[in-house]
């Protein structure tokens, strides 16, 4: 069984650029949310796909975007960088039909803007 | 406003000791609560839900809906408790609402 993957693991970008996260998810796994953990802070949501459709959303601005793809791998883009978008980005899979309890994690993206 | 609280962000306990982390919440709709756990160097994992009503790693946690809690609790603390724990709380748009964590030091 294959865990959840997050590539890459550090990106250090400026302010104003975009970025792109990936995300793998757990083998048989159909679900992906994705979290921003500030430090001290715990993880906020963000957003969540299944079967390519955004399937929830937190309270991010519409710069924060994402993408499934066939197979439910994950991406989440964000534009036009700003300094308190310094964080650490964590996915989760999970199995729909379980609710969003059982969310695997990933061992995030730390994300540094300049 | 849905949120969870912990009110400590720091526990210290002698191994052996019973320990109580704390999470209160604020929801208007049926909860659905979890705890979290982190430990050095690995990545974030479920530890229990409160529907299951299940012990793991002998941690138990009990929702008492009229104080709005959901504390996690542990009669004989063990070193390897040592980690970050967070308490959740599912929303009906798909969103878990974490708490800040509470990190747990258990020494010898």
């Amino acid at each position: 069984e294959t865990g959840v993957t997050q590539s890459p693991t550090h990106l250090i970008k400026t302010r104003g650029q975009q970025v792109t996260l990936r995300c793998s998810s757990q083998s048989g796994h159909n679900t992906v949310s994705w979290y921003q953990q500030a430090l001290g802070q715990g993880p906020q949501f963000i957003f969540q796909y299944y079967r390519e459709e955004e399937n929830g959303r937190g309270n991010f601005p519409p710069r924060f975007s994402g993408l499934q793809f066939p197979n439910y791998s994950s991406e989440l883009n964000v534009n036009a960088l700003e300094l308190d978008d310094s964080a650490l980005y964590l996915c989760a899979s999970s199995l729909a039909g379980q609710g969003n309890e059982k969310l695997f994690f990933g061992s995030g993206t730390q994300l540094s803007v300049l | 406003a849905q949120r969870v609280t912990q009110p400590e962000k720091l526990l210290s306990v002698f191994k052996g000791a019973p320990v109580e982390l704390k999470c209160n919440y604020s929801y208007s709709g049926s909860p659905e609560l979890f705890w979290y756990v982190q430990y050095s160097r690995q990545r974030l994992q479920l530890l229990l839900r409160h529907i299951s009503r299940e012990s793991i790693k002998g941690f138990t946690a009990d929702l008492n809906k009229g104080e709005t809690s959901f504390h996690l609790k542990k009669p004989f603390a063990q070193e390897e408790d040592s980690a970050m724990y967070y308490c959740a709380l599912s929303l009906n748009n798909n969103d878990m609402r974490f708490g800040a964590g509470t990190r747990l030091t258990v020494k010898p």
